[in-house]
């Protein structure tokens, strides 16, 4: 079956540096693909999505492209900020079945903490 | 952006006691409710996926007369713990998706489920 496959966190950078989240997935159609943030203690915040090979989503600063050849989402941001500590989770759904389910296959999330 | 609100944001009760969880979307129909289960430190665990008006579809594992879904109306979903005990205990997370392709799901604040 469809499944995401993230890098083990937390990942722990200094504010300003560069950040790279790796995403792979599996799937047997041709998903859609997103990254959702989840601050401590709420529910979580769609950050950026990608419905299609090459597309690229981005969002405050946060990039990511649609890899149908590495079957990869990776997620970057060129310079993190404090207020970016999160747990960030990595997600694919087939938007393209008629059946309304639209089940979202989340990979085990990534925990960012930035330091001063 | 899409407004899903989810109430209450805390509970704490006895054990033996029911929880009834609402989870409302305030600026769009939300033909599909997701109901999710999140562990500390885990990723979301899907419980059931409700459209309105008819049952809900649980997952492999999720008590159906344990975690009542009723999806009455295009705009609210509800999940009741019936007789919950203290192992669930957890954070449960909802989210609605208007069902159209390429609309991803939006989440809850989600609610914190604490039984003595």
């Amino acid at each position: 079956g469809d499944s995401v496959t993230q890098m083990e966190g937390p990942v722990t950078l200094s504010e300003e540096a560069f950040l790279t989240i790796n995403c792979t997935y599996t799937a047997t159609g041709y998903p859609s693909l997103f990254w959702y943030v989840q601050y401590p203690g709420e529910g979580l915040q769609l950050l950026l999505k990608a419905t299609k090979a090459d597309d690229k989503g981005s969002n405050k600063g946060f990039e990511a492209t649609y890899r149908k050849e590495t079957t990869s989402f990776h997620l970057e941001k060129g310079s993190v900020q404090v207020s970016d500590s999160a747990v960030y989770f990595c997600a694919l759904s087939d938007l393209g079945r008629r059946d309304s389910s639209y089940k979202l296959i989340f990979g085990s999330g990534t925990r960012l903490l930035v330091r001063p | 952006g899409a407004v899903v609100s989810q109430h209450p944001s805390r509970v704490i009760c006895k054990s033996g006691t029911s929880v009834k969880i609402e989870c409302r979307s305030l600026d769009f129909q939300a033909t599909t409710m997701f109901w999710y289960r999140q562990f500390p430190k885990q990723s979301l665990m899907l419980m059931a996926t409700s459209n309105e008006g008819s049952k809900a579809t649980y997952e492999q594992g999720v008590e159906k007369d344990k975690f009542l879904i009723n999806h009455a109306s295009l705009t609210l979903s509800t999940l009741t713990v019936t007789s919950a005990h203290p192992e669930d205990s957890s954070f449960y997370i909802c989210s609605a998706s208007s069902g159209y392709s390429n609309q991803p799901q939006h989440f809850g604040d989600g609610t914190r489920l604490s039984i003595l």
